[in-house]
């Protein structure tokens, strides 16, 4: 079955600088990847996400970007501010069913 | 909005008891999931429902069972709990399909079992 690798479990940064969390898969077929985030105490919720046929996608602040080739996909928050402190999770799916496989977490933290 | 509540936020129970997790959503949606959430080891997915009264296996099942007698609602029981069973569980759903990818998920249920 589909594997996620995502890195850094934790990531510290100052208020106003980027930060960006790496994950890998390791079936090629995936074609889908959805980003979660989940603050302290709440539910996780859909931030962003591609499909394989795009390579680069932008919300405001935040852009996933995905290569293929090498199966490895990314989220980029830039501005970094104290709100965007939360923990955020990679997930990669396949097929009509979009059954998704997660990745471990990253923990962000943004001081002030 | 889609809402998927979870009966119950705290349980606390023994080491040997039946437990029941309730989770219902109120859209009509096909597919339901029961996710198990630990510190460093992310959400692991337990088991997962097409639909009515259709069950599939996921990454973790072993020491779980789950139950889709209605739409609206999937149950995940532990037929005897054990300590290592303490844990976040969150339910989801989505719509089935092409394009019906993004999980509305639960507030969460933390069971303890001394």
């Amino acid at each position: 079955g589909e594997n996620v690798e995502q890195h850094p479990s934790t990531l510290s940064v100052q208020e106003g600088d980027s930060a960006v969390i790496k994950c890998t898969y390791s079936d090629s077929a995936s074609n889908y990847f959805p980003w979660y985030k989940q603050e302290l105490g709440k539910r996780p919720q859909l931030i962003i996400d591609i499909r394989s046929n795009v390579g680069e996608k932008k919300d405001q602040r935040i852009a996933v970007t995905l290569n293929k080739t090498a199966k490895h996909f990314s989220l980029h928050i830039t501005e970094t501010q104290p709100e965007d402190s939360a923990v955020y999770f990679c997930a990669a799916s396949t097929g009509g069913s979009y059954i998704p496989t997660f990745g471990r977490g990253t923990s962000l933290i943004v001081h002030p | 909005d889609v809402k998927v509540t979870q009966s119950s936020r705290y349980l606390v129970k023994r080491t040997g008891e039946k437990v029941f997790l309730e989770c219902v959503q109120d859209m009509d949606h096909e597919n339901m999931f029961w996710y198990r959430q630990d510190p460093g080891l992310g959400l692991r997915l337990i088991y997962f429902s097409y639909d009515v009264k259709m069950k599939e296996k996921g990454d973790i099942p072993e020491g779980y069972s789950v139950s889709r007698e209605k739409k609206e609602r999937f149950s995940l029981i532990l037929e005897s709990a054990s300590t290592n069973q303490t844990s976040m569980y969150l339910c989801a759903s989505k719509r089935q399909g092409t394009g019906a990818n993004v999980l509305t998920f639960g507030a969460g249920s933390r069971l303890t079992v001394l």
